[in-house]
């Protein structure tokens, strides 16, 4: 399972556009690209995924260029509350993911 | 549906001990997952099971852990004999398909 890279820790203020990065130069062919966000003392929470181009929800939109080799998570004006990990795993045909150790943002007042 | 249940969530144990950590995944999922949490490593997956029978079990560290899933309501994530290492957040999830897996609220294990 291809693994992902992410920054380690990411600022902002609230009402801002946040966009986090994600690398996966080995994902395979069958592999969706799904994001999640985690808070202190929570298990991971699903936010999005997207399989190629663009989808967005209620609460975020994912980017993912046509060679599909990274992936762009961004959060419309974020407020304190929307500080927490976030992590891009991609998972495939048989439901396996990889977490690795996320992206800590810091929504500051 | 109450989720993904998970129990303890919190267990503090010796060196040595036997710890069994226990899961109830959402009714109808038919897979489950057993990650482990820490701060040098991260959210590592550990073994899955789809349909009652373990897949993956890859990411189990030693023999000192072992996983079970006797139904499609309950699991089980055992480590004998426990040691300092092992001290970490330890999370259940479940799910029906490749798109959303759903968290339990995990059980923190600190061994002594």
């Amino acid at each position: 399972l291809a693994k992902t890279t992410q920054p380690i820790s990411m600022d902002s203020y609230e009402g801002q556009e946040v966009n986090i990065t994600c690398s996966h130069n080995n994902i395979a062919t069958n592999d969706y690209i799904t994001w999640y966000q985690q808070f202190p003392s929570q298990g991971p929470r699903f936010i999005i995924q997207g399989y190629k181009t663009k989808v967005t929800n209620e609460v975020a939109s994912l980017f993912i260029p046509a060679d599909r080799k990274s992936s762009t998570l961004s959060l419309p004006r974020v407020s304190l509350s929307d500080t927490a990990v976030y992590y891009c795993p991609l998972s495939n045909n048989f439901n396996k993911f990889y977490f690795g150790s996320g992206t800590k943002l810091n929504v500051k007042p | 549906d109450a989720g993904v249940i998970q129990s303890p969530r919190h267990e503090v144990t010796e060196m040595g001990q036997e710890v069994t950590l226990r899961c109830k995944p959402i009714s109808g999922h038919n897979s489950l997952f057993w990650y482990r949490q820490t701060m040098m490593r991260g959210l590592e997956l550990l073994i899955y099971f789809n349909n009652n029978v373990p897949i993956d079990d890859s990411g189990m560290p030693e023999d000192r852990f072992s996983a079970k899933m006797p139904n499609a309501s309950f699991s089980t994530l055992k480590i004998q004999p426990s040691e300092p290492r092992d001290s970490a957040v330890y999370f259940c999830a479940s799910t029906t398909s490749a798109n959303e897996q759903f968290f339990g609220p995990g059980t923190r294990l600190t061994v002594l």
